[in-house]
């Protein structure tokens, strides 16, 4: 069945350093991909998403490409904040509502 | 964004007691929502999807009359956990669509001692 994969954190990163986190998926068709934030104490936000193949989804200085050919969506932003620490998780909808997530990487930001 | 709303945050319970979640969409009307779980360092597992006016759809392995689902309203989906355990102490999500986003409440921290 259709899974997505994430690298596991937490991940302890001094401010302004650039960040990734890896995605992978595995998933029958076409999935559309998302990655989702989660602050303390808050619901998840959405934070990008890319609907098709090679498309770049960015927000807030977070990007991440829809790579079909490696099945990756990893997350990306080339100076981290404070204020970014948060749980993410990677997820993909490959049908009408079914959405499937990853396990989440907490990131945490050092001042 | 739309809002989702989960009321209680935490809620702390004797075993064996029944717990309800309730799950609001704030500025629009939701005629499907969605219930997941979320173990410690594991995925949200989708639990059932919520139908306005009629029975829910329970994702395989869920158990219909442990967790009941309720969307008597276009705004309001309630979880029912009866006859709570430990081991169903966990993260419990609620979701909604709007305009195709999904919008996610901020989640009940069940504990049942």
């Amino acid at each position: 069945g259709d899974s997505v994969t994430q690298m596991e954190g937490p991940v302890t990163l001094s401010e302004e350093a650039f960040l990734t986190i890896n995605c992978t998926y595995t998933a029958t068709g076409y999935p559309s991909l998302f990655w989702y934030v989660q602050y303390p104490g808050e619901g998840l936000q959405l934070l990008l998403k890319a609907t098709k193949a090679d498309d770049k989804g960015s927000n807030k200085g977070f990007e991440a490409t829809y790579r079909k050919e490696t099945t990756s969506f990893h997350l990306e932003k080339g100076s981290v904040q404070v204020s970014d620490s948060a749980v993410y998780f990677c997820a993909l909808i490959a049908g009408t509502y079914k959405y499937i997530f990853g396990t989440g990487t907490r990131l945490k930001v050092l001042a | 964004g739309a809002v989702v709303s989960q009321h209680p945050s935490r809620v702390i319970c004797k075993s064996g007691t029944s717990v309800k979640i309730e799950c609001r969409s704030l500025d629009f009307q939701a005629t499907t929502m969605f219930w997941y779980r979320q173990f410690p360092k594991q995925s949200l597992m989708l639990m059932a999807t919520s139908n306005e006016g009629s029975k829910a759809t329970y994702e395989q392995g869920v158990e219909k009359d442990k967790f009941l689902i309720n969307h008597a309203s276009l705004t309001l989906s309630t979880l029912t956990v009866t006859s709570a355990h430990p081991e169903d102490s966990s993260f419990y999500i609620c979701s909604a669509q709007d305009t195709g986003e999904l919008f996610f409440g901020e989640g009940s921290r069940l504990t049942v001692l």
